[in-house]
């Protein structure tokens, strides 16, 4: 069976400043995908960044980026340059290959102005 | 474009009775999940399916059943409801969870066992 342990409540940081957010995983495959959703207060899930667990280098997307360590199964998310508009929870979750999506606790992210 | 509908949102369940949560989407999606939020918890995976005739068990799927005989409906049946089924149901669904496509939720069903 697959677990996602996301072990920050919650997390501040100050407009501007850079916040990472933890993930940690298990997993018997080999080959799976992980991925960093963002749920604001409207509740809709938003993929945030998604990482192939067979690619070394670890997934960018603008401000966001991963530091995907497979042999720790570690999956951690910085934002950089952070903005009002990224306060949501942060749910880290895992897909094997059966397609079976497992999630995280979630971590709520606080921004502070 | 609705996108992924729930109903009811709310429910009161005594323990014992049963119901079906409805889900519905029009986005031609084959991929679609059930889960259960508790307070301060992440989501847990009740079923999913990965396409019509397809369905599959999640991590906690005692108490629960589901079909799926169209692309757009995948229902989830409770029987003999418990108090310890209380929790908040989200239906999902994607094109490709493996792509870029985002995952779609509902709004949610908030169900209660008393």
């Amino acid at each position: 069976a697959q677990t996602v342990t996301q072990s920050q409540p919650e997390m501040s940081v100050q407009e501007a400043e850079t916040v990472t957010l933890s993930c940690t995983y298990d997993t018997s495959e080999s080959d799976y995908y992980l991925f960093w959703y963002k749920q604001p207060p409207s509740r809709q899930m938003i993929l945030v960044i998604r990482q192939e667990a067979y690619k070394q280098q670890n997934a960018t997307e603008n401000r966001f980026s991963v530091n995907f360590q497979k042999a720790a199964k570690s999956f951690s998310l910085k934002i950089s340059d952070s903005q009002l508009g990224d306060a949501a929870m942060y749910f880290c979750a895992i897909m094997d290959s059966n397609y079976q999506l497992i999630w995280g606790a979630g971590t709520k992210l606080i921004i502070k102005p | 474009n609705a996108g992924v509908t729930q109903t009811p949102k709310f429910r009161i369940l005594k323990i014992g009775q049963s119901m079906t949560l409805q889900c519905t989407q029009d986005m031609n999606h084959n991929y679609m999940y059930w889960y259960r939020q508790d307070p301060g918890m992440g989501l847990k995976l009740i079923y999913y399916s990965v396409g019509a005739g397809i369905t599959d068990k999640g991590e906690v799927p005692n108490g629960y059943n589901v079909s799926r005989s169209t692309t757009e409906d995948f229902p989830l049946r409770l029987e003999l409801a418990a108090p310890s089924q209380t929790s908040v149901y989200f239906c999902a669904s994607s094109y490709s969870p493996l792509l870029n496509s985002p995952l779609h939720f509902g709004n949610g069903t908030r169900l209660t066992v008393t």
